[in-house]
């Protein structure tokens, strides 16, 4: 996707380690946003920034951090990774919500 | 209650058929409504984009938004199999920098 690029875009890890996600945009957009995605649940927001160093976060953050050091990279980390936390991660960067979102695509995690 | 309600489907038409997609939001304060295409294993791509109450029409795709009813809906006419992907709609209200999101229905066009 033009302006966006998630890394790993697949990834198998273990129970109890910790894994990050990394999301980079050249676009300069101000808000970015980590959702994941899992059949029956839709869209869930995990964590978002408002710039750099300014986070917050979203319905499901538990287990997860973020970080934003840079206005075009956002991580997210899970700390110990769990089973449930098997899912498609997205990073989503925009302007400001009135205008959209424009996806990156996807990091399918799998904790075994 | 979610404050964007979307039936799930999974939805199968024939090919050339008109399809409805539709959604319902709780929040008055929505101003911004949104449909957006995923594809299996992509991301989601923004298809259509209203400001408020009416219509929009783009090619075979026609978003329409009823504010009295908090009714959002997406038309595909002339339904083809690339058309075959999750649909979800969104919303945002002024000011907002985040988007609802309902959990999207699954449309699968079969030649």
């Amino acid at each position: 996707d033009a302006g966006i690029t998630q890394s790993p875009r697949h990834k198998v890890t273990e129970t109890g380690t910790p894994v990050t996600l990394r999301c980079h945009q050249t676009e300069n957009h101000r808000y970015m946003y980590w959702y994941r995605q899992d059949p029956g649940h839709g869209l869930r927001l995990i964590h978002y920034s408002y710039g750099v160093k300014d986070t917050d976060k979203g319905e499901v953050s538990d287990g997860y951090s973020v970080s934003r050091s840079k206005t075009e990279d956002f991580l997210l980390t899970l700390e110990s990774a769990t089973s449930s936390q098997t899912s498609v991660y997205f990073c989503a960067i925009s302007t400001g919500g009135n205008y959209g979102y424009t996806f990156g695509s996807g990091t399918r995690l799998t904790v075994v | 209650q979610k404050e964007v309600e979307q039936d799930p489907g999974p939805l199968s038409v024939p090919e050339g058929a008109i399809v409805s997609l539709n959604c319902t939001y709780s929040n008055s304060a929505f101003q911004y409504f949104m449909w957006y295409r995923q594809y299996s294993r992509k991301g989601p791509e923004l298809l259509m984009y209203t400001y408020s109450s009416g219509n929009k029409e783009d090619g075979r795709f026609t978003a329409q938004v009823d504010k009295s009813s908090k009714y959002i809906s997406l038309f595909i006419r002339d339904s083809q199999p690339s058309d075959s992907a999750t649909y979800l709609c969104a919303a945002s209200g002024a000011g907002s920098y985040q988007l609802t999101f309902g959990k999207g229905t699954k449309l699968s066009v079969i030649p």
